[in-house]
């Protein structure tokens, strides 16, 4: 079957911590994105990769860090300058980068910060 | 920067009884718009999405919506809902470059038997 899988599907993480959360798709798609979602606020762009080895900052970069070395996977690392991380993050991925390919959605990682 | 608003946070339907979904956006050009829904502690999935063409389009599960370019609106509709349709649903923009959607805040939709 092909997917987006996000592992683990829940985390916890003492302060001051760094954490890496885990994005993989075996769709062949050349994008990939992490969203961060908070209770009331819909989805925010944290970072989105077009090709391998380049990545952009979204709107709320700041206190993550991503890489991506291989075209299926688009690791997250939650550093300890993110100052509120408890939050339920959301990898996707779409075919190209035309703005109408549909961004599929992995089921999601849920952090908690203790 | 474009932008997207729910003015709904949470809706309350009858099952068989129809719906409609408000999304607003703001964007310079013609955008690319999305309705997405999240079942809980789920990912999204795709219902439906509009660039250009015909201003009402057709998506799964029964939905559809209207593109109205002078209203900036892009509302989701449904004639008739079922309690499978329990969910959160968020419209979502993209303009024409290659970065990620902006979505709004999300409407809550409950299903009374």
């Amino acid at each position: 079957d092909g997917g987006i899988t996000q592992s683990p599907k829940y985390l916890f993480r003492k302060e001051g911590q760094n954490v890496t959360l885990s994005c993989e798709q075996n769709l062949n798609h050349d994008a990939m994105y992490w969203y961060r979602q908070d209770p009331g606020q819909g989805l925010r762009l944290i970072y989105y990769s077009q090709i391998v080895n380049d990545f952009q900052k979204g709107d709320i970069a700041e206190g993550y860090s991503v890489s991506r070395e291989k075209k299926e996977s688009f690791p997250l690392t939650v550093t300890s300058a993110q100052k509120n991380p408890t939050a339920f993050y959301l990898c996707a991925s779409s075919i190209g980068l035309a703005g109408l390919d549909e961004q599929f959605f992995g089921p999601g990682t849920r952090l908690t910060v203790l | 920067a474009q932008s997207v608003t729910q003015p709904d946070i949470h809706i309350t339907v009858s099952e068989g009884a129809s719906l409609e979904l408000r999304c607003n956006y703001s964007y310079g050009a013609t955008p690319y718009l999305f309705w997405y829904v999240q079942s809980p502690g789920q990912g999204l999935q795709l219902l439906l999405k509009y660039f250009s063409g015909d201003t009402l389009v057709q998506g799964i599960k029964g939905f559809e919506a209207e593109f109205k370019r002078s209203q900036s609106s892009f509302n989701l509709r449904k004639p008739s809902v079922h309690w499978s349709d329990a969910a959160e649903y968020f419209c979502a923009v993209r303009g024409g470059g290659a970065d990620g959607l902006t979505f709004g805040k999300g409407t809550h939709l409950i299903i009374q038997p």
